[in-house]
């Protein structure tokens, strides 16, 4: 079965704090698209990243990175010196062959000022 | 530009009335979908359009029904809805359905059907 799991449901920090959403899958495919969006309380659905299965290459943008490790079948996201703006639910959604988006339940992130 | 807008943001309608959410974006892309969100849920996706010609319907009531009207266009029909169909709804296009083609969301419409 293909399937993602977001097993943190809600984190709250302390700003200026790192935090690290997880995000690991399920798939018997080898090529693969993995995706975050952020979905801050205004609803909107923000794009974050998008990598493929053939790209293993950590990312940086900023405070934001992913780590990226297919032997373990997972796509972390970290964010460095927290802030208030980056309260918000963040859903990983892998889309694997040519299948629709495969949304993750989502970890709502809560920053403390 | 990875805009795509919706209208209205919010909308109240009874369960005998008749409305429509309008979805639009030009950024040339040519597959739009339509989500539906419960609170505290992931979105999850009811009609696929490629080309305009609808080419993924997941199942859904019929008291929704989508219309591409043209390729930067997208509306869904909304008729006899019950309670339980409030919820945010969510367009989004991207450039092909195929592949890892990235899916840009618009803000979304919440519906509250009383």
């Amino acid at each position: 079965a293909q399937k993602v799991t977001q097993a943190q449901t809600e984190i709250s920090v302390v700003e200026k704090e790192d935090v690290t959403l997880d995000c690991v899958y399920e798939t018997r495919d080898t090529t693969y698209y993995l995706f975050w969006y952020k979905q801050p309380p205004s609803g909107e659905l923000v794009f974050l990243i998008r990598r493929n299965s053939f790209d293993e290459q950590n990312e940086i943008s900023g405070r934001y990175s992913w780590n990226f490790q297919k032997s373990t079948s997972s796509f972390n996201f970290t964010i460095t010196a927290s802030q208030v703006v980056d309260s918000a639910v963040y859903f990983c959604a892998p889309k694997f062959g040519n299948e629709k988006l495969t949304f993750g339940t989502g970890t709502r992130l809560t920053i403390i000022p | 530009d990875t805009e795509v807008t919706q209208t209205p943001k919010h909308l109240v309608m009874g369960m005998t009335n008749k409305k429509s959410l309008k979805c639009e974006q030009h950024m040339g892309h040519r597959a739009m979908y339509w989500y539906k969100q419960k609170a505290k849920k992931p979105p999850e996706l009811m009609f696929v359009y490629s080309y305009e010609k609808l080419s993924i319907n997941e199942s859904v009531p019929s008291r929704f029904s989508p219309e591409c009207p043209n390729s930067s266009l997208l509306n869904l029909h909304l008729h006899a809805l019950q309670p339980e169909d409030s919820a945010l709804y969510l367009c989004a296009s991207s450039q092909r359905i195929a592949g890892g083609e990235t899916q840009y969301f618009g803000p979304g419409t919440r519906l509250l059907v009383l």
